[in-house]
């Protein structure tokens, strides 16, 4: 069946501009995280929703993040005001549960802040 | 808190050869742990994972891990690698009995020379 999309693949923005990234999890997955992939940082948890609730938004780097996930399905990760430091893969993960689950993982969106 | 230690940032070794990637962890409490590949320009996949039971796990490739609670290690090996084997692996834990998020290591890119 059809694995994690994610969209854009690559997305090239300007300083100081909001970007929206997409996340499609496996039909039926209940829980979703994203994580950042940076060379400076490695791979870093961002957040976690069990349908459509983030109970934990500790690992988001600012308030400038901000996500959301509606219909218990797709999930949109938001950067406003973006900043260089922004730059790096931001992966999507889904599992069919979230306690010991499997994660499956998207391959990526690439954010290159200029 | 949680980490993970990768010691190997980068293991070159000859096809046909043995391998082992080692990883440790800190936790005060009981752990999940898993063992992830990424593929040049792919997304992380699964590789193996330990929930509970026999300490000795095999995964998909013909890679395996032995965990070892007194030295809180997780090292995968394989016994004789492949040119396609060429990605970076990544050790990660996720906290059992919480939201699941993994928690990972820095990452050994191993390179198979023919």
């Amino acid at each position: 069946g059809a694995g994690v999309s994610q969209s854009p693949s690559n997305k090239v923005t300007e300083k100081g501009k909001d970007v929206e990234l997409r996340c499609d999890p496996i039909s039926g997955h209940t829980a979703l995280y994203w994580y950042r992939q940076s060379l400076g940082q490695g791979l870093e948890f961002l957040i976690y929703f069990q349908g459509n609730s983030a109970p934990d938004k500790s690992g988001l780097p600012s308030d400038r993040f901000s996500a959301e996930r509606t219909g218990g399905s797709v999930s949109t990760l938001t950067i406003q005001r973006t900043q260089q430091e922004d730059s790096a893969v931001y992966l999507c993960a889904s599992s069919l549960e979230y306690v010991a689950g499997e994660q499956y993982f998207g391959p990526g969106t690439r954010l290159t802040v200029t | 808190a949680q980490s993970v230690t990768q010691l190997d940032s980068q293991v070159p070794v000859f096809e046909e050869a043995p391998v082992e990637l080692r990883c440790n962890y800190s936790s005060s409490v009981s752990v999940y742990l898993f063992w992830y590949v990424q593929y040049p320009n792919q997304g992380l996949q699964l590789l193996l994972k330990y929930l509970s039971g026999s300490t000795l796990v095999k995964g998909i490739n013909g890679f395996e891990a032995e965990f070892n609670k007194s030295q809180t290690s997780f090292h995968l090996r394989k016994p004789s690698v492949h040119i396609s084997d060429t990605a970076e692996y990544f050790c990660a834990v996720s906290v059992s009995g919480s939201q699941g998020n993994l928690i990972f290591g820095k990452g050994t890119k191993l390179s198979v020379k023919p």
